[in-house]
């Protein structure tokens, strides 16, 4: 079974701040089944990258992502006030077939 | 734009079964997958299990003895039961489209969740 754990837990910024946030994968996994969601508060999450690095439709280039392997990161270029919201990473696994989210990290204002 | 929308009772008994409808409009659940993935208040989110349209399942091994998800493509909704409940089971349950390809998949778009507590 993969884990995948994220850092830092929680991230606190200003506004017009660059955000890196990080997602690790407890063995090395397949970049094109690595996503990331962004929950605001009382909101159901949003689908912002698949593939690791594709952003999803209608998601700003603010936001992009990279890595491979084992080490992923979501990077927010300049934080909007409606940016501060926490975000999942998700990962497809086979076999079994499992879909498992990382715990998170908050994004609040400093 | 595809919208779902969950439905069900908010407060289930301890060892009985929790049954949620999710209902699709604004297009077709034929052709596509569709998954149950939830959140205890204030935690993180657990995927529960998908379907494809045709009825294939497949669910998260921590759950799959007390899961069942069904479709029924005649009223555009799929369904979840999750059997002999606790209050370890208290979550918001999201419904959601899941797309699927040789190369890539996501879970987008999200219902926008329902509140179910098991208490007695």
């Amino acid at each position: 079974e993969i884990v995948l754990t994220q850092s830092p837990g929680t991230l606190s910024l200003s506004p017009g701040e660059r955000a890196t946030l990080s997602c690790r994968a407890s063995q090395s996994v397949s970049k094109s089944y690595l996503a990331w969601y962004q929950q605001k508060p009382g909101q159901s999450p949003r689908l912002l990258i698949y593939g690791a690095s594709s952003r999803a439709t209608g998601i700003p280039d603010r936001f992009s992502a990279s890595g491979s392997r084992t080490d992923f990161n979501l990077t927010i270029s300049r934080l909007e006030p409606e940016d501060f919201a926490v975000y999942y990473c998700q990962l497809y696994d086979n076999p079994p077939p499992v879909f498992t989210f990382g715990p998170g990290t908050k994004v609040d204002i400093k | 734009q595809v919208q779902l929308q969950e439905s069900g009772p908010g407060l289930v008994k301890p060892s009985e079964t929790l049954s949620l409808t999710c209902s699709v409009s604004g297009g077709s659940i034929s052709g596509y997958f569709w998954s149950w993935i939830r959140q205890p208040p204030g935690k993180g989110l657990e995927w529960i299990g998908y379907i494809y349209y045709s009825g294939t399942t497949n669910y998260n091994p921590t759950l799959k003895s007390r899961v069942t998800i069904s479709v029924d493509t005649s009223k555009n909704q799929f369904s979840l039961k999750l059997s002999s409940v606790t209050a370890a089971d208290t979550a918001i349950y999201y419904c959601v489209k899941f797309y699927s390809s040789s190369w890539f998949n996501w879970f987008d778009p999200w219902g926008q969740g329902t509140l179910v507590t098991v208490s007695s």
